[in-house]
């Protein structure tokens, strides 16, 4: 089955990018998601990409796809206080369900 | 549009003592999903449910843990007894689709087992 990792933290500057870096077995998951929790709350879908996209813009959101390397990222532009949360990389494939990294935490210091 | 609702948002119980926790998910949304978040991890999935009938169980504790869910809408899930590792955040969400992949999430239901 799917295996996600994820860096478990990260710390950048308001104004800076941030990105976020996550790794995948499965090969042949269709779709790649974002998903993003703030505390206390569950998590929101961020953004996603079907595995036969290189690169998606949203915004400030840009997703990156290596299907070579099975590596995704998210680069968030002008990070904001606001954008201070968990950010969680999932998988899925077919009718399977999401399987979720840890998640990674991202701090923003103003 | 409502969310998908979870109730109640906080459980204190003692072990061995049992404990509910209630899901209402979007309206019209047929598949439902449970999933446990522990401290510091992403969520695991407990049960998946396509209207009425559980059709992804396999990593529900069936020693200790049930869920149902009757008319295909609402969903109940059960722990009894409950054991001090049980305490987590028990994250409902549902889907319109099956393909699993954009999932709308409730607020979750946490638990603490003295």
């Amino acid at each position: 089955g799917e295996d996600v990792e994820q860096s478990l933290f990260l710390s950048v500057r308001e104004g800076d990018s941030s990105v976020i870096n996550c790794t995948y077995t499965d090969s042949s998951s269709t779709y790649l998601y974002w998903y993003k929790q703030e505390p206390g709350a569950g998590l929101q879908l961020l953004t996603y990409i079907f595995s036969n996209m290189d690169m998606k813009q949203d915004q400030r959101l840009t997703v990156l796809l290596n299907k070579k390397d099975k590596h995704l990222s998210l680069r968030i532009a002008d990070t904001q206080t606001g954008d201070s949360a968990i950010y969680f990389c999932a998988g899925a494939s077919g009718n399977t369900p999401l399987v979720f990294g840890k998640g990674t935490r991202l701090s923003v210091i103003a | 549009e409502a969310g998908v609702v979870q109730s109640p948002r906080y459980k204190i119980i003692e072990k061995k003592q049992p404990v509910a926790f209630w899901c209402n998910p979007i309206s019209g949304h047929n598949t439902l999903y449970w999933y446990l978040q522990n401290l510091g991890q992403g969520p695991e999935l407990l049960i998946r449910y396509e209207n009425e009938e559980a059709v992804d169980d396999s990593q529900l504790p069936k020693d200790r843990f049930s869920a149902e869910r009757l008319k295909g809408v609402d969903s109940t899930l059960k722990i009894q007894p409950a054991e001090l590792g049980d305490s987590a955040v028990y994250l409902c969400a549902s889907s319109p689709g099956t393909d699993g992949g954009e999932l709308f999430f409730g607020e979750g239901s946490r638990l603490t087992v003295l």
